[in-house]
């Protein structure tokens, strides 16, 4: 089975633009999540879908926003970004109906200037 | 919320030596937590897990211990290799049924001499 790939792999934007990150996840997998890694602050977790509705949300702001396709992709914005918001962002897939692993992607490295 | 904590941001042990790295937790009603192994450029892959039902869980060199009642887990590498050296981190989940959501902690870069 084909990994769980995001595009792209790296983006520059600057500040008060918007983002658009997309992920694929592994054929079968309903549940996708999103997180935002950071030095020292590890993985924080920003959102998780499951056949196309939001089940989880972690505490960022609401300019960060997600959404799920039948096809169970999942697209993830930021809007107005910020200098802090330069970060890789990670998402992961799972089947979803269990609390197990979750398989992740090689992330969208982000640049905010 | 640092609902799951690594208080080491790294370690640094010889090859062959064991490695021992440590995570916390706050929220009792995690039940599952894994260990997750990350290099540059790639996502985390997964690398052992633990049911709450259980207090020790092996597989290979990687051995995971869990004290429920000091809301404790660790890693155990033995022995070590350079291989190894990558940012490990520690993930939990549980609680609501049917509860997908997974929290991470900080991780410890971990580095193995030759």
């Amino acid at each position: 089975k084909a990994g769980v790939t995001q595009t792209p792999r790296y983006l520059i934007k600057t500040r008060g633009q918007q983002v658009t990150l997309s992920c694929s996840p592994i054929s079968g997998h309903r549940s996708v999540s999103w997180y935002q890694q950071t030095p020292g602050q590890g993985l924080q977790f920003l959102f998780e879908y499951f056949s196309e509705t939001q089940r989880n949300k972690g505490n960022f702001p609401g300019r960060f926003s997600g959404r799920q396709f039948s096809n169970s992709r999942s697209e993830m914005n930021v809007s107005t970004l910020e200098l802090g918001d330069s970060a890789l962002y990670l998402c992961a897939s799972s089947l979803g109906q269990d609390r197990g692993r979750k398989y992740f992607g090689p992330g969208t490295r982000l640049t905010v200037l | 919320d640092q609902q799951v904590k690594q208080n080491s941001p790294s370690l640094s042990v010889q090859e062959g030596r064991i490695s021992i790295l440590n995570c916390d937790y706050t929220n009792s009603m995690f039940d599952y937590f894994l260990w997750y192994k990350k290099y540059p450029a790639e996502g985390p892959t997964f690398l052992i897990s633990i049911s709450s039902i259980k207090d020790k869980n092996e597989d290979g060199r990687f051995t995971v211990f869990l004290n429920k009642s000091a809301k404790h887990l660790s890693l155990h590498i033995v022995p070590s290799q350079p291989g190894d050296s990558a940012v490990y981190f520690c993930a939990a989940s549980g609680g609501v049924s049917n509860n997908n959501d997974m929290r991470f902690g900080a991780g410890t870069r971990l580095t193995v001499k030759p």
